[in-house]
């Protein structure tokens, strides 16, 4: 069964303004801990952000900020003052205690328009 | 600084020739895993390693091999490639502590003619 889905595969959002990027989860695991991961036309991952189940305040990095609701089982990225170096595919993860491995969504293609 | 190295970053060949990916890691950490990426499937995990010597299969394993043999290096072999083995792939490593990111190489970019 699908653990993580992103059901938007492209999205296009203008210069300076805020988008929000969708990431469902299914665990049944009351310990995980949640991920999100740019990938650049260059290929490269790189880490953006971390929740954990337990944290109780929703997590931020700079514009990155991840809106954490537990019961509906969310985790969405939202990234404020987009800058057309935010053009990039975005992956949403989750690590559950009980196993080292990620999984994965899809994956969310963000255009970012001057 | 703190990376993890793959080579070769982009690899064409043929059906049933032999080939190694190399990864290595230089911040001690001991878990290590490959995974492969595919359009619309996201990164799929195909091994992974524990420690020196402990590895096991992830969701994807058939057709690929792994070695650890050091604490730094994880190798993926694949012994025989097939077209269906051309991918995006990706070595990571992580610190076992929970909450802790994974740490992804540049990624490989094979295709198997």
């Amino acid at each position: 069964a699908q653990k993580i889905t992103q059901t938007q595969p492209g999205m296009f959002v203008q210069e300076k303004e805020a988008v929000t990027l969708d990431c469902t989860y299914d665990t049944s695991d009351p310990s995980y801990g949640l991920f999100w991961y740019k990938q650049p036309s260059s290929g490269e991952m790189i880490f953006l952000i971390y929740q954990g189940s337990y944290d109780q305040q929703n997590a931020t990095e700079g514009r990155y900020s991840l809106n954490f609701q537990k019961a509906r089982k969310s985790a969405n990225l939202v990234i404020s003052a987009s800058q057309l170096g935010d053009s990039a595919m975005y992956f949403c993860a989750m690590r559950e205690r009980g196993d080292y491995k990620l999984s994965f969504g899809a994956g969310t293609t963000v255009t970012v328009r001057a | 600084e703190a990376q993890v190295t793959q080579n070769p970053r982009y690899l064409i060949t043929v059906t049933g020739k032999k080939l190694t990916v190399t990864c290595s890691q230089n911040m001690n950490h001991e878990y290590m895993s490959w995974y492969r990426q595919d359009p619309g499937l996201g990164l799929r995990q195909i091994y992974y390693s524990m420690n020196v010597e402990v590895t096991d299969k992830g969701d994807v394993p058939e057709g690929y091999k792994v070695s650890r043999k050091e604490k730094r290096n994880f190798p993926l072999i694949l012994e025989s490639p097939s077209p269906n083995q051309t991918s995006l792939y990706f070595c990571a490593s992580s610190q076992p502590r929970f909450g802790t990111e994974a740490f992804f190489g540049q990624g490989t970019r094979l295709t198997v003619v």
